[in-house]
């Protein structure tokens, strides 16, 4: 079945650039999203990104997709602490429901 | 406008008992989903609603039922609680009417605890 990988941590200073990295495997995928979750809360969606663009930008938020190679990549400009969440990637494909990955814990140091 | 509410926030039960989980999603959104986050599975899809109709089921025993209502309100039941099912359960709206997901957003989460 659709499988969406990512890296289970990452660590940035604040103010630094954050990137958080995502592969899947569905070919059919139309949208492809980022979500946040902070802790004991629902998931907040960020951004997302239709399979025919290359990149979306909104405010500190960049979205790469590589369809070729179908990566997906966060950029978060400027990490501030709030920043501090797990970050989900999730693909939908042609069944109408979300493929989540296993999520990436985002540390911001001060 | 009011985002996706789920009620109720928090619920414990015992082994065997069953439950029924609401969602009101974000008005004029007609397609309600719901999901089940645990740490060991992370999340996955249960099933999705559309105009009273379930279009799209998850991988889950026959267990996890739902339905949607005219006002495209929905509830899920669990009955015969296990362990195991205890878990935050998610639901999200969309706009989309067929054919693609479209932005989906999410509730607060109802979170299970089976004792």
């Amino acid at each position: 079945g659709e499988d969406v990988e990512q890296s289970l941590f990452l660590s940035v200073r604040e103010g630094d650039s954050s990137v958080i990295n995502c592969t899947y495997t569905d070919s059919s995928s139309t949208y492809l999203y980022w979500y946040k979750q902070e802790p004991g809360a629902g998931l907040q969606l960020l951004t997302y990104i239709f399979s025919n663009m290359d990149m979306k930008q909104d405010q500190r938020l960049t979205v790469l997709l590589n369809k070729k190679d179908k990566h997906l990549s966060l950029r978060i400009a400027d990490t501030q602490t709030g920043d501090s969440a797990i970050y989900f990637c999730a693909e939908a494909g042609s069944a109408r429901q979300l493929t989540f990955g296993s999520g990436t814990q985002l540390t911001v140091l001060p | 406008k009011a985002g996706v509410t789920q009620t109720p926030r928090y619920l414990i039960k015992t082994r065997g008992q069953q439950v029924t989980l609401s969602c009101s999603p974000i008005s004029g959104h007609r397609s309600v989903s719901w999901y089940q986050q645990t740490p060991g599975q992370g999340l996955q899809f249960l099933f999705e609603y559309f105009s009273e109709t379930q279009r799209n089921k998850g991988n889950f025993p026959g267990r996890f039922s739902g339905r949607q209502f005219s006002n495209s309100r929905s509830e899920m039941n669990v009955s015969t609680l296990e362990l195991g099912d205890s878990a935050l359960y998610l639901c999200a709206s969309s706009l989309a009417s067929s054919g693609t997901t479209g932005e989906q957003f999410f509730g607060p989460g109802t979170r299970l605890t089976v004792l």
